[in-house]
């Protein structure tokens, strides 16, 4: 059964700084995979998706990395702002009808 | 556009009744789905729909009915609440399948089962 599991739960940062947020998914055979942003009380807005033939994309100061044999992603962001603060959740999607498999996400705080 | 809209944004059951969580987008998607989210938790899909007329099971569906009788419409049904129904309720749409397309989700619905 595919797992996702996104790593740290929470961080805090100074507003600036160059920040990595990390998810890894048990399951290699996926067919892509999407960052999401949550803000609180928030439906989910998509960031990126990276079809798993590709290795990463990009979308401004986000950049998003994908590497399938390790089962790992990671979600660049570039000098930070306080409006990056949200909730960040990959998800991964394997094929057909399957269901995107979430992970818990990472609770982002850039501090002013 | 409005996108994906749900109706109500909050709602307090008791236990025993039931309820309808409405949903509806504007963008002529095929796709639709219905996710919770529990507190600290992922989305886990309840049920979807790909087209007008069919509907499908997700991961968690016991406790809960949809219908599609519109492209643009996708209610979700709860019969007998319960606590364990306490939870965000997300509805979401694309134009294709997950393969393809990303889902744009609309705003939720808080939902307390006491």
């Amino acid at each position: 059964k595919q797992e996702v599991t996104q790593i740290p739960a929470a961080l805090s940062v100074p507003e600036g700084e160059n920040l990595v947020l990390n998810c890894s998914f048990t399951d290699s055979a996926i067919y892509n995979l999407q960052w999401f942003r949550q803000d609180p009380g928030k439906g989910l807005t998509s960031l990126l998706l990276i079809q798993s033939s590709q290795r990463e994309q990009t979308s401004g100061r986000l950049n998003a990395s994908l590497d399938k044999s390790s089962g790992r992603s990671t979600l660049y962001i570039a000098a930070s702002q306080p409006g990056d603060s949200a909730t960040y959740l990959c998800a991964v999607f394997l094929s057909g009808n399957t269901p995107l498999v979430f992970g818990k996400g990472t609770r982002l705080s850039v501090i002013a | 556009n409005a996108g994906v809209t749900q109706t109500p944004k909050f709602r307090i059951l008791k236990i025993g009744q039931s309820m309808t969580l409405q949903c509806t987008q504007d963008m002529n998607h095929n796709y639709m789905y219905w996710y919770r989210q529990d507190p600290g938790m992922g989305l886990k899909l309840i049920y979807y729909s790909v087209g007008a007329g069919i509907t499908d099971k997700g991961e968690v569906p016991n406790g809960y009915n949809v219908s599609r009788s519109t492209t643009e419409d996708f209610p979700l049904r709860l019969e007998l609440a319960a606590p364990s129904q306490t939870s965000v309720y997300f509805c979401a749409s694309s134009p294709r399948g997950a393969s393809t397309d990303t889902q744009y989700f609309g705003p939720g619905t808080r939902l307390t089962v006491l």
